[in-house]
């Protein structure tokens, strides 16, 4: 069975400039979040799909950041106009469970983005 | 505020010791903690989930714990081999108002296990 998988690996683009980041989540999970890390710091929860509703968003950063979960499978996050504070390496991940019981999160090997 | 505190720095053992790990948090309520190892360009992997009533878990060489009045959970490798020289991550498992999974990491600790 494919795990997470995400594109690109990496990314290099203008301060201005758009990007798209891509998640296909594992068959079947209905459960989609998004987490970036940037150099040094921890890696921090950006938001949360349920199917195509987005359940939680509360860490996105600001709205040059656009998350969608077309028809409830992958997931697509835009920059745009990217920014040099943006750099960093965006994970994805999904899991089966969400509610009120828990399950281990599968990860994507994350897009690293680099804004110059 | 709240906060996840690991070891900020390196930890670096001998083959064959048993490393130990440490995971602290304040203002939080966690039903569940993780612990994910990640190696350098790779996504965490997931390794052990604990629950709040248990106190201990484990899972071949690896032993968690979970004192949740002292809020700390302890990881440890067991005759620690090379091959697991990674960085560990800690991550609290919480509901959010729409009751939802919310999991939470920490900075983590790279763990160099010499040979």
């Amino acid at each position: 069975e494919a795990g997470v998988t995400q594109f690109p690996s990496h990314s290099v683009i203008e301060k201005g400039q758009t990007v798209t980041l891509r998640c296909d989540p594992i068959s079947g999970h209905d459960n989609l979040y998004w987490y970036r890390r940037v150099m040094g710091k921890e890696i921090k929860f950006l938001l949360h799909f349920v199917k195509e509703s987005k359940q939680d968003e509360s860490g996105m950063p600001n709205n040059r950041f656009l998350a969608e979960r077309t028809g409830g499978t992958y997931s697509t996050l835009k920059v745009q106009p990217a920014e040099l504070e943006d750099s960093g390496v965006y994970f994805c991940a999904s899991s089966q469970y969400g509610g009120p019981t828990t399950g281990e999160l599968f990860f994507g090997e994350g897009s690293r983005l680099t804004v110059l | 505020s709240q906060k996840i505190e690991q070891n900020s720095e390196a930890l670096n053992i001998q083959e064959g010791k048993t490393a130990t790990l440490t995971c602290n948090y304040t203002n939080y309520s966690p039903a569940y903690l993780q612990w994910y190892r990640q190696d350098p360009g790779r996504g965490p992997v997931f390794l052990l989930l604990i629950r709040e009533n248990e106190k201990e878990k484990r899972k071949e060489r690896l032993k968690v714990t979970f004192d949740t009045t002292l809020k700390q959970s302890l990881f440890h490798i067991t005759a620690s081999q090379p091959a697991d020289s990674a960085t560990y991550l800690c991550a609290l498992d919480t509901l959010n108002s729409g009751g939802y999974q919310k999991v939470t990491f920490g900075t983590g600790t790279k763990l160099q296990v010499i040979p």
